[in-house]
C-alpha cells in the first residue's frame, strides 16, 4: 500500500539559510499535518492543511511556512534558520471526510535537518 | 496547555507483559492513539480509544478510562523487536484532528 512520501530524507543547511521540505500524503488524503521532533522529544504540532485550506496552526515559529497544492502534496518553508531548528519533521495524512472511525494519522519516514 | 504524561523509561523480559500508563486532561478530549515509534523511524498506528473500555489487537490491548483521563497500554509475550519508544497522543476537540504527544515512554526488552 502507499504510504506517506516526505523529501529529501536528509538536509543539512548552515544558519540564516533557507530550506523546503516536501510531504505527498496517501492517495485521497485530504488532511496533512506537520510535526517537529527534537532530539529525545515528542514529536511536536506545527500545522495542518484540509483540502488545501490552512485548519490549525501549533507552535510554529513566523520563520516558517507551509502550503498545501492543488495536488495535495504540502511544503514546509524555513528560513532564517537556527541551531535549535535541527530536528526530525514528520508530515502526517489522514482522510477526514467520510465515515472513517477515527481518521488514523498516517506517519512519512521523515526528513532529518541539521542546522550548522 | 494539555499535559499528557507517560513514564520516561520501562524495562521488561521477553516473553513477559507490561503496561504502560498514560494520563491526560480531560477537557475537549476527542479519542486517544497509541503509536510505536523506533529510534530514528516514524511513528506507526497501534491503536485507537474514544469509548471507555479495552481494545484488543493481537499482543497488543489498549484501555481508556475518560472520567479518570487515564489510558494504559498492554503488551502481551513481549518480544525483542517491541523496544522501542510508546507514544500516547490525544486529539482534543474542535474542527482539528491535530494530536498532542506525550513524552513518550521508552521500553526496554531484555532477554
Amino acid at each position: 500500500a502507499a504510504g506517506v512520501i516526505q523529501s529529501p530524507r536528509h538536509l543539512i543547511k548552515e544558519k540564516r539559510e533557507t530550506a523546503t521540505l516536501k510531504c505527498y500524503p496517501i492517495p485521497r488524503h485530504d488532511t496533512v499535518y506537520w510535526y517537529q521532533q527534537g532530539p529525545g522529544q515528542d514529536p511536536q504540532f506545527l500545522i495542518s492543511f484540509y483540502e488545501k485550506m490552512q485548519s490549525d496552526k501549533g507552535s510554529i515559529p513566523d520563520r516558517f511556512s507551509a502550503q498545501q497544492f492543488s495536488d495535495y502534496h504540502s511544503e514546509l518553508n524555513m528560513s532564517s534558520l537556527e541551531l535549535g531548528d535541527s530536528a526530525l519533521y514528520f508530515c502526517a495524512s489522514s482522510s477526514n471526510s467520510g465515515t472513517r472511525r477515527y481518521n488514523e494519522q498516517f506517519f512519512g519516514p521523515g526528513t532529518r535537518l541539521t542546522v550548522l | 496547555g494539555q499535559n499528557i504524561d507517560q513514564p520516561t523509561e520501562m524495562t521488561a523480559t521477553e516473553g513477559a507483559i507490561v503496561q504502560i500508563n498514560c494520563t491526560y486532561q480531560t477537557s475537549g478530549f476527542n479519542g486517544l492513539f497509541w503509536y510505536q515509534q523506533h529510534a530514528g523511524e516514524a511513528p506507526t498506528f497501534l491503536s485507537y480509544n474514544v469509548l471507555d473500555g479495552l481494545e484488543e489487537k493481537g499482543r497488543f490491548s489498549s484501555f481508556l478510562s475518560r472520567s479518570k483521563g487515564y489510558s494504559y497500554l498492554l503488551l502481551k509475550e513481549l518480544q525483542m523487536k517491541d523496544s522501542a519508544s510508546y507514544l500516547c497522543a490525544v486529539k482534543y476537540g474542535g474542527a482539528t484532528n491535530k494530536l498532542i504527544f506525550g513524552t513518550g515512554t521508552l521500553l526496554a526488552v531484555q532477554p
